[in-house]
């Protein structure tokens, strides 16, 4: 099962950044947080990933809280080719097998 | 140049055949897997790869063989389709087991009539 929670949906004006948050209470120490997403009718697309640190990629910024229980992927100019199923998903480094969990995901609708 | 690339694109069949999709990936990774997408749009894996051995089988039925000749191809047969099966299937690949990006391909659509 997912161990993440996601809004459903999102908002978001062309040109204005996106944050999308993601809680994940149960994190334990040495599971890293991904973030991927998936525009309409295709396969889904890797963002992103960290641990503790923020990270930033030519892509989108991720903000992890102190405690880690909780973390916003940052579209920082949001286009209309934005417009996707956003997946935060938490896994071990080391997980035998690679395996994604993937939850409902946001719906994020970029508007002009 | 494709870096996963999944054929057929779409697939209409009847309840009973078999049928079998195919996935290669030109990155050089060691490691692809298998997932479906149902029409609730719930993404799971079913089955992952490395180096052409089995490493994960998500309590998938034995209607559904993988089967990976070498490590850029990973295809997935399915014997007497049911009308369940219907769904978007996904291959994907990544490097090492531990790898942190997993390159998805464009989906495989399958319908069961």
């Amino acid at each position: 099962d997912a161990k993440t929670t996601q809004p459903p949906s999102m908002d978001c004006a062309e040109g204005r950044a996106a944050n999308l948050p993601c809680n994940h209470s149960t994190i334990s120490g040495n599971e890293y947080v991904y973030w991927y997403r998936q525009i309409h009718s295709q396969g889904p697309q890797y963002i992103i990933h960290g641990l503790k640190n923020n990270e930033t990629n030519e892509m989108a910024s991720l903000i992890i809280t102190e405690d880690r229980k909780s973390s916003t992927l940052i579209l920082p100019h949001a286009t209309l080719r934005d417009t996707a199923v956003y997946y935060c998903i938490v896994r071990p480094p080391m997980e035998y097998g690679n395996k994604l969990v993937f939850g409902a995901g946001t719906i994020l609708r970029v508007k002009s | 140049d494709t870096a996963v690339s999944q054929t057929p694109k779409y697939l209409v069949t009847q309840m009973g055949n078999d049928k079998s999709i195919k996935c290669e990936q030109n990155l050089g990774h060691d490691t692809m897997y298998w997932y479906k997408q149902d029409s609730k749009k719930f993404l799971k894996i079913m089955f992952s790869y490395n180096n052409k051995e089995l490493i994960i089988n998500e309590t998938v039925p034995n209607r559904f063989s993988p089967k990976s000749p070498d490590k850029a191809h990973l295809n997935l047969h399915i014997n007497s389709l049911e009308l369940g099966d219907s769904a978007v299937y996904f291959c994907a690949s990544s490097q090492g087991l531990a790898g942190n990006e997993q390159y998805f391909g464009p989906g495989t659509r399958l319908t069961v009539t």
